[in-house]
Formats: C-alpha cells, sequence, structure tokens
C-alpha cells in the first residue's frame, strides 16, 4: 500500500518552456502533498505543501509564481515550472500523506533538464 | 540552518554485520522522527518511525533508537545485506505546532554492504 506516483520521470526541454509534473496517490486519499526540490548530494528541500482544496503555502525564497500547484483532488497534485530556465534543473520529488500523524510517501521524483 | 543532521556521508559495512546510520537533531520541538530508504533515480521509501513517546521501535532487520536527552536517534541493520545498499535519509517534524507535519530532513548517508 501507499504508492505514490509521478510523471513524468524526466524531462529534457528548451529554456522558456513550461513544465507540468503530476503527483498521484494511487491507494489512500491524500489530505495533503509535498515538493521538494534535491540538488545533488544535499537533503530534500521542502518547496511547498499543497492541501487539497486550498492554495499551496510555498517555503521562504520559493517564487509561487514560478512554481503553480494545484491539488485538485485528493489523489492528484501538480506542478508546473513556468518559463523554466537552466538554473530550475534540478531533481523534484512529490510525496503524499493520508493524516498528520502518518508518514510521507514519495514519488519517484521527476528529472528536469532545461537546455 | 540544518536541524536535522547525520555527519557521516557514508559507511561501508560488510554482510551480516550491524549496519548504524546516526542523525542528530536540534530542535527540541521535533516529536517524530523516520527513515527513508533511497535508490539512484528513485523517490525515497519509508522505512520505519519513532515517535518521542518511545526510545525503541523495531521492525524485522531494523531497529530505531531515539535518545531524546541526546538529540540523537539512531538506524540499526542487522544483518546487513547487499541490497541494503542505498542512501538513507534521517527525517525530524513536530507534531504541533507552526509547522505540523512539515519533514526536515538531513543529507543522507551512503551505505555499502560488501560480500
Amino acid at each position: 500500500g501507499a504508492v505514490v506516483s509521478q510523471h513524468p520521470s524526466r524531462v529534457i526541454c528548451k529554456s522558456g518552456t513550461s513544465v507540468k509534473i503530476e503527483c498521484r496517490s494511487l491507494d489512500f486519499q491524500a489530505t495533503t502533498m509535498f515538493w521538494y526540490r534535491q540538488f545533488p548530494k544535499q537533503s530534500l528541500m521542502l518547496m511547498a505543501t499543497s492541501n487539497e482544496g486550498s492554495k499551496a503555502t510555498y517555503e521562504q525564497g520559493v517564487e509561487k509564481d514560478k512554481f503553480l500547484i494545484n491539488h485538485a483532488s485528493l489523489t492528484l497534485s501538480t506542478l508546473t515550472v513556468t518559463s523554466a530556465h537552466p538554473e530550475d534543473s534540478s531533481f523534484y520529488i512529490c510525496s503524499a500523506r493520508s493524516k498528520n500523524n502518518q508518514p510521507q510517501h514519495f514519488g519517484d521524483g521527476t528529472r528536469l533538464s532545461i537546455l | 540552518d540544518q536541524q536535522v543532521k547525520q555527519n557521516s556521508p557514508s559507511l561501508s559495512v560488510q554482510e551480516g554485520r550491524i549496519s548504524i546510520l546516526n542523525c542528530d537533531y536540534t530542535n527540541s520541538m521535533f516529536d517524530y522522527f523516520l527513515w527513508y530508504k533511497k535508490y539512484p533515480a528513485e523517490g525515497p521509501t519509508f522505512l520505519i518511525s519513532i515517535s518521542s513517546i518511545k526510545d525503541k521501535n523495531e521492525d524485522g532487520r531494523f531497529t530505531v533508537f531515539l535518545n531524546k536527552s541526546a538529540k540523537h536517534l539512531s538506524l540499526h541493520i542487522v544483518p546487513s545485506q547487499p541490497g541494503d545498499s542505498a542512501v538513507y535519509f534521517c527525517a525530524a517534524s513536530a507534531q504541533r505546532g507552526s509547522t505540523l507535519g512539515r519533514l526536515y530532513f538531513g543529507r543522507g548517508t551512503q551505505l555499502t554492504v560488501w560480500p
């Protein structure tokens, strides 16, 4: 149980393109989903927290107009990197949680490469 | 400010022996701790957790110990197997307060189990 699917696993695109990443909880209802970014040899850095039906809460330094998050249902959240530039190239990972006192379960991540 | 620290970036252990991964934290509000395992190009997989009301939690070959006074936790894997080779992340959260449920991660420890 507790499977989280993230798609796509890898994206390579030109600078200026907007990229959408999907995160789905397959066998549970995720009241909260999280989006992380990981740089090489660094820990996971939380970008934003989203609760179904409400606006995402962004961490300090994360541009909400750059990283659009939509948590449309209890099983789906999307992250859109708008007008992506090479500095946005990174590994993006989502996680989902059913309740506050339950562990987060992670997707397999998306490797984003902007040329 | 790194609130969760894993000071050993790597650990090498022979198959069959015990692996001990360590983690320290600074925030006394943390009351829920988790260990995740991560293979390359995949998202972290939840391994085991412990609440601050306990000092030990065991699940098969994995045992997590919590020393609240020292703000230290450790993950013991015994016996270690080659398939355990991965990066292990320690994470902590506070179940109360403004950062409810948010996970803070260490930078990870690369465990290598050799035959």
